[in-house]
């Protein structure tokens, strides 16, 4: 049974550009979250995505926005990169009703 | 707004020694609690929950936590710690938002063992 995977796993992007990020839930979850994780920091919620639709969304600026397709998979974007947008994003599903959160390994992003 | 306070950032424990980790929270009703851990490099692994009922839960690799709600508290215990439990651990906070959870992360607390 795959657990949460995402794609890449380090990706050195410079300032100014845009960046995607892949996530495929773990089997059978149809809830697919992003946070950020800072250097040091516990992470912190970027939004939520259920039904092909952003229902939750924590305080990051519009330049962060996602897409949730028909097979639950998701994809973070990130225009215009800023130094600070350097992080680990994590990827976490879940079940729709309030199953715990299933967390990938994370995305590496470093912005030069 | 929820939110969680891990007080130590860091904590060093001998093999074998006993272990308790520092988790309050803030939140208006009856909070949904977790611990989760994170191995460098790795994504979040969650250790137990907490949701109603008894509160002392029991989690996977020998870990406890003991909910107290006068103390707004749900602090991570293990008996005897192994060299293999070095990591960071991360207390959250959350509850059904919309129909599902929207975890708080603390900002976590470094394990480190000693031999």
């Amino acid at each position: 049974d795959a657990g949460v995977t995402q794609s890449p796993t380090h990706l050195i992007k410079t300032r100014g550009q845009q960046v995607t990020l892949r996530c495929s839930p773990k089997s059978g979850h149809d809830t697919v979250s992003w946070y950020q994780q800072a250097l040091g920091q516990g992470p912190q919620f970027i939004f939520q995505y259920y039904e092909e639709e952003e229902r939750q969304r924590g305080n990051f600026p519009d330049r962060f926005s996602g897409h949730q397709f028909p097979n639950y998979s998701s994809e973070l974007n990130v225009n215009a990169l800023l130094l600070g947008d350097s992080a680990l994003y994590l990827c976490a599903s879940s079940l729709e009703g309030g199953s715990p959160l299933h967390f990938g390994n994370g995305t590496r992003l470093t912005v030069t | 707004a929820q939110s969680v306070t891990q007080p130590d950032i860091h904590i060093t424990v001998s093999e074998g020694a006993s272990l308790e980790l520092r988790c309050n929270y803030s939140y208006g009703a009856t909070p949904y609690l977790f611990w989760y851990v994170q191995s460098p490099g790795q994504g979040l692994q969650l250790l137990l929950k907490y949701f109603s009922g008894d509160t002392l839960v029991q989690g996977i690799k020998g870990f406890e936590a003991e909910f107290k709600r006068s103390q707004s508290s749900f602090n991570l215990r293990k008996p005897s710690v192994h060299w293999s439990d070095a990591a960071e651990y991360f207390c959250a906070v959350g509850a059904i938002s919309g129909g599902s959870y929207i975890p708080t992360f603390g900002r976590g607390t470094s394990l480190i063992v000693h031999p």
